[in-house]
């Protein structure tokens, strides 16, 4: 089946331009992860949504970071007035429900941002 | 502060040789922990898991340790093939209502050599 898909796969932007990027989960997966990684560096954590309750956005960095999710599908993350150190790749994951499959979650394959 | 470490940030072994990549972690919270494996271009894919009342998780070629005492844990690739090149990432989870949380190492890029 299909897995997790991100777009752009690139993007490169002026700094303080907004930008949007988009995740399309694994269907019938209700919890979805944004993660930043940065040259370098492992993956960190940004906000995590399940279902319908409150998202965690205890990793967003800053409040020129907001993430939104339309039921159980489709994510954005808004990255307003960005700055170069916003440069990353920025990966999305799903799971499905259930303790042991929490934690296995499936990555889409990045959408690297350049801010010149 | 890093609560999970990779500190060897390459390794290379040749083909059918056992391949052992190193973890530790600073956290006495967490209690599961997994290692994925990336690609380039692509993003980190699921490989195996173990819970912190385990010592031991097999499966296949892959078998993940981990020493509670020591907070450590390692992967051993046997036998070591070229297609595991890749980079390899540890994570870990904490108990609690935030255990989707992972919390990631920098990675260890192994090189397999036919």
């Amino acid at each position: 089946g299909a897995g997790v898909s991100q777009s752009p796969s690139n993007k490169v932007t002026e700094k303080g331009k907004d930008v949007e990027l988009r995740c399309d989960p694994i269907s019938g997966h209700t919890a979805l992860y944004w993660y930043r990684q940065r040259l370098g560096q492992g993956l960190e954590f940004l906000i995590y949504f399940q279902g319908n309750s409150a998202p965690d956005k205890s990793g967003l960095p800053s409040d020129r970071f907001s993430a939104e999710r339309t039921g159980e599908s489709v994510s954005t993350l808004t990255i307003q007035r960005t700055q170069q150190e916003d440069s990353a790749v920025y990966l999305c994951a799903s799971s499905s429900p259930g303790r042991g499959s929490l934690f296995e979650q499936y990555f889409g394959p990045g959408t690297r941002l350049t801010v010149t | 502060d890093q609560q999970v470490k990779q500190n060897s940030p390459s390794l290379s072994v040749q083909e059918g040789r056992i391949s052992i990549l190193n973890c530790d972690y600073t956290n006495s919270m967490f209690d599961y922990f997994l290692w994925y494996k990336k690609y380039p271009a692509e993003g980190p894919t699921f490989l195996i898991s173990i819970s912190s009342i385990k010592d031991k998780n097999e499966d296949g070629r892959f078998t993940v340790f981990l020493n509670k005492s020591a907070k450590h844990l390692s992967l051993h690739i046997v036998p070591s093939q070229p297609g595991d090149s890749a980079v390899y990432f540890c994570a870990a989870s904490g108990s609690g209502g935030s255990n989707y949380k992972l919390t990631f190492g920098k990675g260890t890029l192994l090189t397999v050599n036919p």
